[in-house]
């Protein structure tokens, strides 16, 4: 079946522009996390989703931030006038989130920003 | 605060050479523990997890991990290395919060392998 999926694969932009990047995570998982991976950070958790729940953003590093799950399902993460700082790859991920945790999470191929 | 140690940043082995890379873990509780790979240009895909039973733990490729609890110790290890190989290792713990699992990354081994 078709894994997570995440578009674009690659993102260029000035600084201070906006960008949203796009997640489709596999059919039936209910659970959505964003991850970022950027040099000398390693791996950072983001926010995370599961179903109709109020989602975890304790990982939002700024309020210029943000990210919604629509329907469930897709889920956007939105940068507004964004920083070099923000060059990173932004990973997501999606689970069945199965009670008691320790669930497997499958990742997308990520989206590498670079902000110049 | 949870975290994970991978003392190791770049390892360099033979193609054919016995593997082992390090990871040391902080949890307060029975940890479920993971080992992910990341090709260049790929996503992270999954080796093996530890959620609770045999410490010892069989995943693809032909890696495996040993659990040590005294030791807070998840030790990934290959007994014979292929080319293929080469990528980058990430441990992780996953913690539960709030009735879910958030993943908390150590920062990487980089594999290289020589021919």
């Amino acid at each position: 079946g078709a894994g997570v999926s995440q578009s674009p694969s690659n993102k260029v932009t000035e600084k201070g522009k906006d960008v949203e990047l796009r997640c489709d995570p596999i059919s039936g998982h209910t659970a959505l996390y964003w991850y970022r991976q950027s040099l000398g950070q390693g791996l950072e958790f983001l926010i995370y989703f599961q179903g109709n729940s109020a989602p975890d953003k304790s990982g939002l590093p700024s309020d210029r931030f943000s990210a919604e799950r629509t329907g469930g399902s897709v889920s956007t993460l939105t940068i507004q006038r964004t920083q070099q700082e923000d060059s990173a790859v932004y990973l997501c991920a999606s689970s069945l989130a199965r009670t008691g945790g320790g669930d497997e999470q499958f990742f997308g191929p990520g989206t590498r920003l670079t902000v110049l | 605060a949870q975290s994970v140690t991978q003392p190791d940043i770049h390892i360099t082995v033979s193609e054919g050479a016995s593997l082992e890379l390090r990871c040391n873990y902080s949890y307060g509780a029975t940890p479920y523990l993971f080992w992910y790979v990341q090709s260049p240009g790929q996503g992270l895909q999954l080796l093996l997890k530890y959620f609770s039973g045999d410490t010892l733990v069989q995943g693809i490729k032909g890696f495996e991990a040993e659990f040590k609890r005294s030791q807070s110790s998840f030790n990934l290890r290959k007994p014979s290395v292929h080319w293929s190989d080469a990528a980058e290792y990430f441990c992780a713990v996953g913690t539960i919060s709030g009735g879910y699992n958030k993943l908390i990354f150590g920062a990487g081994t980089r594999l290289a392998v020589h021919p």
